[in-house]
C-alpha cells in the first residue's frame, strides 16, 4: 500500500523558514517524480514543486522561485521542501504527492504550515 | 501559464442524480487533464486521468470527457460518499494549474 506521511508544519513567523518532510513507503521511492501541493485555507489546490528521481530537474511555482527548495533523499524514501523568507500568503496546508505519468496519483493527508507573527 | 476554469463553483444534488462538472483551459491542453476528489482533512484523490481514463479502484460511476480545452466530469449517480469537492488540473504544461473546485453538496 502506497503511503505519504508529511512531517514539520507549524507555526512561524514571516520571514522565518520551515522543513517539511514526507516519508514514503510502498513503492519504488527512487523511480518515482514527487511533488509538493498546497492548498491555503479556503482556497483551491496550488501546485508547489515537482523533483525528478534522482534530484536533478527541479521545478517551482513562480511564488516559490528563490525562496523553496525541493530536494529528496532516496536512500531513506524522503522528500524534502526547506521554506525560506516565508509569507502570509504561504499558510497552507502542504501535501507531498507521487507524480507518475504527469499524474498525481498517490498524496499524502498533509501538514498545515501557518506563518503568523 | 495555462488557466483552469470549472463551472460550477458549487452544486446542489440528491443521490441518485446525475451531476456533471465542466472544466475549461485557457489554451489547449490536449488531453492531459485529470480529475480529483478532495474531502476536508483527506488526502486527495485522483479520480480520472488522461481526460476519460479511471484510475484503478475508482466507481464506474465517475466519467470523463473532453480534449483541447473542454472537459466534463460526470458522475451517473451520486452516491452519499461523493459530497466532496472536485478539481480538474491540467498536466500539459509547467506550472501545472488546477481549477478552482466544484463543491457537491447534499440538496
Amino acid at each position: 500500500e502506497v503511503q505519504l506521511v508529511e512531517s514539520g508544519g507549524g507555526l512561524v513567523q514571516p520571514g522565518g523558514s520551515l522543513r517539511l518532510s514526507c516519508a514514503a513507503s510502498g513503492f519504488t521511492f527512487s523511480s518515482s517524480w514527487m511533488g509538493w501541493v498546497r492548498q491555503a485555507p479556503g482556497k483551491g489546490l496550488e501546485w508547489v514543486a515537482n523533483i525528478k528521481q534522482d534530484g536533478k530537474e527541479k521545478y517551482y511555482v513562480d511564488s516559490a522561485k528563490g525562496r523553496f527548495t525541493i530536494s529528496r533523499d532516496n536512500a531513506k524514501s524522503l522528500l524534502f521542501l526547506q521554506m525560506n523568507s516565508l509569507r502570509a500568503e504561504d499558510t497552507a496546508v502542504y501535501y507531498c504527492a507521487r507524480h507518475a505519468y504527469f499524474v498525481f496519483d498517490f498524496w499524502g493527508q498533509g501538514t498545515m504550515v501557518t506563518v503568523s507573527s | 501559464d495555462i488557466q483552469m476554469t470549472q463551472s460550477p463553483s458549487s452544486l446542489s444534488a440528491s443521490v441518485g442524480d446525475r451531476v456533471t462538472i465542466t472544466c475549461r483551459a485557457s489554451q489547449s491542453t490536449s488531453s492531459y487533464l485529470n480529475w480529483y476528489q478532495w474531502k476536508p482533512g483527506k488526502a486527495p484523490k485522483l479520480l480520472i486521468y488522461g481526460a476519460s481514463s479511471l484510475q484503478s479502484g475508482v466507481p464506474s460511476r465517475f466519467s470523463g470527457s473532453g480534449s483541447g480545452t473542454d472537459f466534463t466530469l460526470t458522475i451517473s449517480s451520486l452516491q452519499p460518499e461523493d459530497f466532496a469537492t472536485y478539481y480538474c488540473q491540467q498536466s500539459y504544461s509547467i506550472p501545472w494549474t488546477f481549477g478552482q473546485g466544484t463543491k457537491v453538496e447534499i440538496k
